[in-house]
């Protein structure tokens, strides 16, 4: 589980302030992914990677950015945080997509709260 | 897109009893049928899976059973105690390089 890092681990903003939650892995997995999880919505997918410059929409993609120069960060901007972005965010990596390797191992989260 | 649902939402028992969570989804094409649990306050972790050409899979006291042409799978556990309380999610998945889909969860509770 330590192969999975988000930082930070709690962070308290205002509405219309920008916003970099950081995810580090170090399984060199190739895909990544970044959630949002709010009660009663569960697990809802924001973005994705597949390798290094490769990103792709989630479920939930308004509002956030992310990008991935380097296989082992995936960093998720918020340019203008709202209110309705108070949530926990989990970063997670897996090696693959298809049948074999998927597993995805999440980080520990970050609890974001916009004022 | 792949629509998911599970039931029930919330699900109480008593320590020693059996639980079940049933999750449908819509993709026929679906493949790979995981569960993960997520304890409170922590981070969600793969606990079973099973593939399209599998029916049932066992590991201790859980166990995932598949039915495909009813496009329903579900997590079976028994002998339940205290440490099983958790939330409980499924996420199916389709074939290609698609990613999983989640449902919103089951929270158990097992009360001793």
């Amino acid at each position: 589980d330590a192969g999975i890092t988000q930082s930070p681990r709690y962070k308290i903003t205002e509405t219309g302030r920008q916003v970099t939650l950081m995810c580090h892995q170090t399984w060199s997995h190739s895909y990544m992914f970044w959630y949002r999880q709010d009660l009663g919505h569960g697990l809802r997918l924001i973005y994705y990677s597949a390798a290094a410059d490769i990103t792709d929409k989630g479920e939930v993609p308004d509002g956030y950015v992310v990008s991935r120069s380097k296989t082992e960060n995936f960093p998720l901007t918020l340019e203008s945080a709202t209110r309705s972005q108070t949530s926990v965010y989990f970063c997670a990596s897996s090696e693959r997509l298809g049948l074999e390797g998927n597993e995805q191992f999440f980080g520990p989260g970050t609890r974001l709260t916009v004022l | 897109g792949e629509n998911v649902e599970q039931h029930p939402s919330t699900l109480s028992v008593q320590e020693g009893d059996s639980a079940v969570i049933k999750c449908t989804y819509s993709d026929s094409a679906s493949n790979y049928f995981p569960w993960y649990k997520q304890e409170l306050g922590k981070r969600p972790q793969l606990i079973i899976d099973i593939r399209s050409n599998v029916g049932e899979k066992k590991d201790q006291r859980i166990a995932v059973t598949l039915n495909k042409t009813a496009k329903h799978f579900s997590l079976h556990i028994t002998e339940t105690q205290p440490e099983d309380s958790a939330v409980y999610f499924c996420a199916p998945k389709s074939t290609g390089n698609t990613p999983l889909v989640f449902g919103k969860g089951t929270r158990l509770s097992v009360i001793a």
